[in-house]
C-alpha cells in the first residue's frame, strides 16, 4: 500500500484476554517502529526492528507485551493477558528516506 | 528519556510567523534534528530535518544554532491548521531508538 498500515485501527477487550496489533509497512522499508501513546503524551517507544531481527526492546513495558517481524515485513505486537492500563493507542511506523512514516495507529481499549 | 526538551505550549496569530525552540545540548556530531507534528489524534507528520545548515522546505524553516546545541523551527505564516502539537527529535546515522519528548502545543488563533 501507500502508507503504513495498521489494523485493528480500534480494538476493544476484556481484561485478560491477548491481542495482537498488526502493521504493515511501506514495502522495502527495513527498520519498523512500534510507539504506545497514551492521551496527551507524546509517542513512547515501545520497540524496533530492521528487517526480521529486533534491536531495542527496551521500551516494552513488562513481559506481557511482545513483537515480531519474521519476515521482515509486516509486524505484530502482542499484548497477552491485557490490563486497564494497557489501554492506549499503539502506534507503527516506519523508515524511509531521510523519514519516519506513521501508520493511523490501534486504539486498544481494555474494560 | 527524550534527548530534546520544548516548551509545553506557545500560541501564535494567524498570519504570523510561529517560532517553535526546541533544546537539544547533548547532541552529538552525527545526529540530525527532526521535527514532526501530530494534529488531533492523527500520526505524527514529518517536517523536516538537518545536520548542521538551515533548512527550508514548503512547510517551514529549521534554523540550527552553530554549536548545534538547540534549534528553531519556524512557520513563517501560521494557519488555523497548523494548530497541532509539534515534536523535535534527534536522530543518528542508523535511526536506532527514536524518543520522543511530550512536544510544544501551538494553538494558531484567529
Amino acid at each position: 500500500g501507500a502508507g503504513v498500515s495498521q489494523s485493528p485501527r480500534y480494538k476493544v477487550t476484556k481484561r485478560g484476554q491477548d491481542v495482537a496489533l498488526r502493521c504493515d509497512p511501506i514495502s522495502g522499508h527495513v527498520s519498523l517502529y512500534w510507539y504506545r501513546q497514551a492521551l496527551g503524551q507524546g509517542p513512547e517507544f515501545l520497540t524496533y526492528f530492521n528487517y526480521e531481527a529486533q534491536q531495542d526492546k527496551s521500551g516494552l513495558p513488562n513481559d506481557r507485551f511482545s513483537a515480531e517481524r519474521p519476515e521482515g515485513s509486516i509486524s505484530t505486537l502482542t499484548i497477552q493477558r491485557t490490563e486497564q492500563r494497557d489501554s492506549a493507542m499503539y502506534r507503527c511506523a516506519s523508515v524511509g528516506t531521510g523519514e519516519l512514516f506513521f501508520g493511523e495507529g490501534s486504539r486498544l481499549t481494555v474494560l | 528519556d527524550a534527548k530534546t526538551t520544548q516548551p509545553t505550549s506557545m500560541d501564535c496569530a494567524e498570519g504570523r510567523a510561529a517560532n517553535l525552540p526546541c533544546n537539544h545540548s547533548t547532541i552529538s556530531g552525527n545526529e540530525y534534528v527532526y521535527w514532526y507534528r501530530q494534529i488531533h489524534s492523527q500520526g505524527p507528520q514529518y517536517i523536516i530535518h538537518g545536520l548542521k545548515n538551515n533548512e527550508t522546505n514548503e512547510m517551514a524553516s529549521l534554523i540550527i544554532t552553530e554549536d548545534r546545541k538547540s534549534s528553531t523551527l519556524i512557520l513563517p505564516h501560521a494557519t488555523l491548521r497548523d494548530t497541532a502539537v509539534y515534536y523535535c527529535i534527534v536522530r543518528g546515522d542508523s535511526w536506532g531508538k527514536l524518543q520522543f519528548g511530550a512536544g510544544t502545543q501551538v494553538v494558531v488563533t484567529p
